[in-house]
């Protein structure tokens, strides 16, 4: 069975402390790997795919980075509109298309 | 391009009762997929629906159902409610397949907010 795990559950940094969220993951056939962004209130937001170990995508202050058994999305420098639950979620084999399996998320507080 | 849109944003119901959520996927898109999300399980698949036909369906009751119509927009309906139905209810479309893949990343709309009392 499929199985994403996200860590830490919760981080607080301060404005400009870079740090990097953990997600590891168990699939059979990963197809992709996914990260959204989701604030309060609001549907997810997609970030990233991710399709293979060794593949990095970047956006803005955001760095995806993939490997057999886990990715990181790594986060520099960040600003208090960074914070937000960040959530990982895989596509595989076992789940098939268009179905996400998700992690339980890691909600980042950015401290002015 | 407009992004998924789902109607209502809030609906409070009563055990017993039934509702209908709607979602609108982004244009172009033919693929739309329901999950549901709380504080205890996190974002959990329903299904999923591609040209009209149920693709892909998740571990819950048959109390909930969907359908797609010909624009692709879809509906999810939920019978017989129950308090533990009390969530935020997820549309996503999907882009049609690119580049020889079938699995592709889905935007998600604003979600309905389901109070069941």
């Amino acid at each position: 069975e499929d199985q994403v795990t996200q860590s830490p559950e919760a981080l607080r940094l301060q404005e400009g402390e870079s740090s990097s969220l953990n997600c590891s993951y168990t699939v059979s056939g990963l197809r992709g790997l996914f990260w959204y962004r989701q604030d309060p209130g609001k549907g997810p937001e997609f970030l990233f795919t991710l399709y293979s170990a060794g593949e990095e995508k970047e956006k803005e202050r955001l760095k995806a980075t993939l490997t057999k058994k886990e990715s990181f999305l790594h986060i520099t420098a960040p600003k208090p509109e960074d914070s937000a639950t960040y959530l990982c979620a895989v596509q595989s084999d076992q789940t098939g298309a268009n179905n996400l399996f998700f992690g339980t998320g890691t909600r980042l507080t950015v401290i002015p | 391009k407009a992004g998924v849109t789902q109607t209502p944003r809030y609906l409070i119901k009563t055990r017993g009762q039934q509702v209908t959520l709607s979602c609108s996927p982004i244009s172009g898109h033919r693929s739309v997929s329901w999950y549901q999300q709380t504080p205890g399980q996190g974002l959990q698949f329903l299904f999923e629906y591609f040209s009209e036909t149920q693709r892909n369906k998740g571990n819950f009751p048959g109390r909930f159902s969907g359908r797609q119509f010909s624009n692709s927009r879809s509906e999810m309906n939920v019978s017989t409610l129950e308090l533990g139905d009390s969530a935020l209810y997820l549309c996503a479309s999907s882009p049609p397949a690119a580049g020889g893949r079938s699995y592709n990343e889905q935007f998600f709309g604003p979600g309905t907010r389901l109070t069941v009392l």
